[in-house]
């Protein structure tokens, strides 16, 4: 498609139950990240993915939260048991091969844990 | 660990007046810079790099910034903002080198622009 497109846009859940949220990258991208914004922060590094390599995973804050990517294309980040502070905006991007090209980013999916 | 400081969290400033958006950040290797923006409700966009040669980098909108190694430095400007510049900024670095993939984000500049 024409841009990073994430959904759904607005999230809203009760404590306890798992979300998945989904990206969508530009074709051709091999590199997809996941970032997470919570409120008056900057962006928190969580997963990026590149290719066919293992993901680097280092940035998930607990073991509650896992992605995966099919090849290179759909990702889908998915948290269990959802926390009031896992609240937030998550942003995916992807890039062309790697970040001295930038990263495209979505518009973001807005959680809100209740 | 990268750190990225924006010193100014809020930047006022009114229509046609220039600004400065200041960005430090810690390392002494090379890295690659980047200036982001962020519209309401919209994901961030990429304003302009940094990634080798001339140490002033022009980006979109007529926004530019420049690189200063000695000082640590990456200060975002406009000689001339508009209304439509309210929006978020932000910062980001990454080391250049291999596995070099990971920005490491400031939390931002809000630019308001008073008519």
């Amino acid at each position: 498609g024409a841009g990073v497109s994430q959904s759904p846009s607005n999230k809203v859940t009760e404590k306890g139950k798992d979300v998945e949220l989904r990206c969508d990258p530009i074709s051709g991208h091999t590199a997809l990240y996941w970032y997470r914004q919570r409120l008056g922060q900057g962006l928190e590094f969580l997963i990026y993915f590149q290719g066919n390599s293992a993901p680097d995973k280092s940035g998930l804050p607990s073991d509650r939260f896992s992605a995966e990517r099919t090849g290179e294309s759909v990702s889908t980040l998915t948290i269990q048991r959802t926390q009031q502070e896992d609240s937030a905006v998550y942003l995916c991007a992807s890039s062309l091969l790697g970040v001295d090209y930038g990263y495209t980013f979505g518009s973001g999916t807005r959680l809100t844990v209740v | 660990a990268q750190s990225v400081t924006q010193l100014d969290s809020q930047v006022p400033v009114f229509e046609e007046a220039p600004v400065e958006l200041r960005c430090n950040y810690s390392s002494s290797v090379s890295v690659y810079l980047f200036w982001y923006v962020q519209y309401p409700n919209q994901g961030l966009q990429l304003l302009l790099k940094y990634l080798s040669g001339s140490t002033l980098v022009k980006g979109i909108n007529g926004f530019e910034a420049e690189f200063n190694k000695s000082q640590t430095s990456f200060h975002l400007r406009k000689p001339s903002v508009h209304i439509s510049d309210t929006a978020e900024y932000f910062c980001a670095v990454s080391y250049s080198g291999a596995g070099s993939y990971q920005l490491t984000f400031g939390k931002g500049t809000k630019l308001s622009v008073i008519p």
